[in-house]
This record gives structure tokens, sequence and C-alpha cells, in this order.
């Protein structure tokens, strides 16, 4: 059973619109939640992160929200650019896991289109 | 930027041959993982190492082995290739936060 999901695999935007990319959670003991970002023929590279002690995390055009209640979290992008398409992988890990392992969710392929 | 390589980048293997993929890392961090990428199952933990000749599985351990014999590099073997095992591998090491580094990947086919 997968504990990250992703539920859509891909999101197509316009550009200059907001996009917005879903990810939900089942282990309550997740306490830190990151998204990567992943080009082709690349390794994923860290894009924004937040704890639980948190329910919104901003950087530039990038902004994770987390609704613990719910066990979901979004990242939107705004305004979205062409050079954003990219696979989105959303990933979560338990405080206390001592090799703070990452489980990752499927991914959600972002297409921004010009 | 941690400073890690993934060789080779891409391999095209026969069923039943064994494999070593390599990971170097030049940033001395202690914990390093492997994980293959699948579609459908995103990054999926193989195994991961917390130091020297320390290892342990992930959630898809079955048929690989791994080895850490120096801080810098993580071996993941292949034992006997199936073709359940082509996938696009990633090395990934993690420094004092909880975020991951991850090298380019591997392309592994088995045929």
């Amino acid at each position: 059973d997968q504990q990250v999901k992703q539920n859509s695999p891909s999101l197509s935007v316009q550009e200059g619109r907001i996009s917005i990319l879903n990810c939900d959670y089942t282990n309550s003991m997740f306490d830190y939640f990151l998204w990567y970002k992943k080009y082709p023929a690349e390794g994923p590279t860290f894009l924004i992160s937040i704890s639980s002690i948190k329910d919104k995390n901003e950087d530039g055009r990038f902004t994770v929200f987390l609704n613990k209640s719910a066990k979901h979290l979004s990242l939107h992008i705004v305004p979205s650019q062409p050079g954003d398409s990219a696979v989105y992988f959303c990933a979560a890990s338990p405080y206390n896991n001592a090799g703070n392992m990452l489980t990752f969710g499927g991914g959600t392929r972002l297409m921004v289109k010009p | 930027d941690a400073g890690i390589t993934q060789s080779p980048r891409h391999k095209v293997t026969e069923t039943g041959t064994p494999v070593t993929l390599r990971c170097h890392q030049t940033e001395n961090h202690r914990y390093m993982y492997w994980y293959r990428q699948d579609p459908g199952h995103g990054l999926r933990l193989i195994h991961y190492s917390y130091g020297v000749k320390d290892t342990d599985k992930g959630e898809v351990s079955d048929g690989y082995s791994v080895s850490r014999s120096k801080t810098e590099d993580f071996l993941l073997t292949l034992e006997s290739a199936t073709s359940s095992q082509t996938s696009v591998y990633f090395c990934a090491t993690r420094a004092g936060n909880y975020g991951y580094t991850f090298g380019s990947g591997t392309r592994l086919t088995v045929v």
C-alpha cells in the first residue's frame, strides 16, 4: 500500500497561470515533507520542504501547503513558466527515523504551455 | 551539490547475468541510498547505508545486494538480472538535514 500518493499522473497549465500539484499520505508518523523536481535524464533535485509544525512555506514562486488533519499537501507554482515543465515528486519522512529515509509518491508530470 | 557520480549511465545486460552499479560521492556523507524509478511507482528504496559496512534493506530489496567498503562508494549488485529489474536507478546521499541529493541515474535494461 502506497503511503504517499500523487493521484494526478499529469497536469497541463498555461504559462503565467497557477499550477497546483497535490499529494496525500497515510502514515501519521510522517513529520517532514519535501517536493523534488526531475528533468529527463537527470536526478531529482530538491525544491521546497515543510515541517509539520507549519501549514505553509513559501520560496519565490513556489509555496507548499500542509493540511495535517486531511493528511494532504499541495505545491503551488505561481506564475508557471515553461521551464517548470518536469516531473514533481512528493516525499515524506518521519522525524524520528534515524536514517531519515524518504518515502516518495508516484510523481506528477507538469507541462507548462507557452 | 554533493558531488555524486553514478556509473555506468546506461547499461544493457542479459537475463541471468550479474550487474554492479556504482555510486561515488565526494562529500563524506554518512548516509547513502539506492532507489529505483518506475512509471506509476515513483522512487522506491532498494537498500541504504548508514556507514561503512553498515547497510539495511529497503522496500524492494529482493534480488539486490549492496556493499559499502569506503565512505565514498556504495555499490548495488544484481546477482542474476531479471527483466523486472529493468529500471532507472538513482543513488542519493543525505547531508545534515532531511533532504537528499541525487545522482544523475543509471538506466538499466535487462533483455
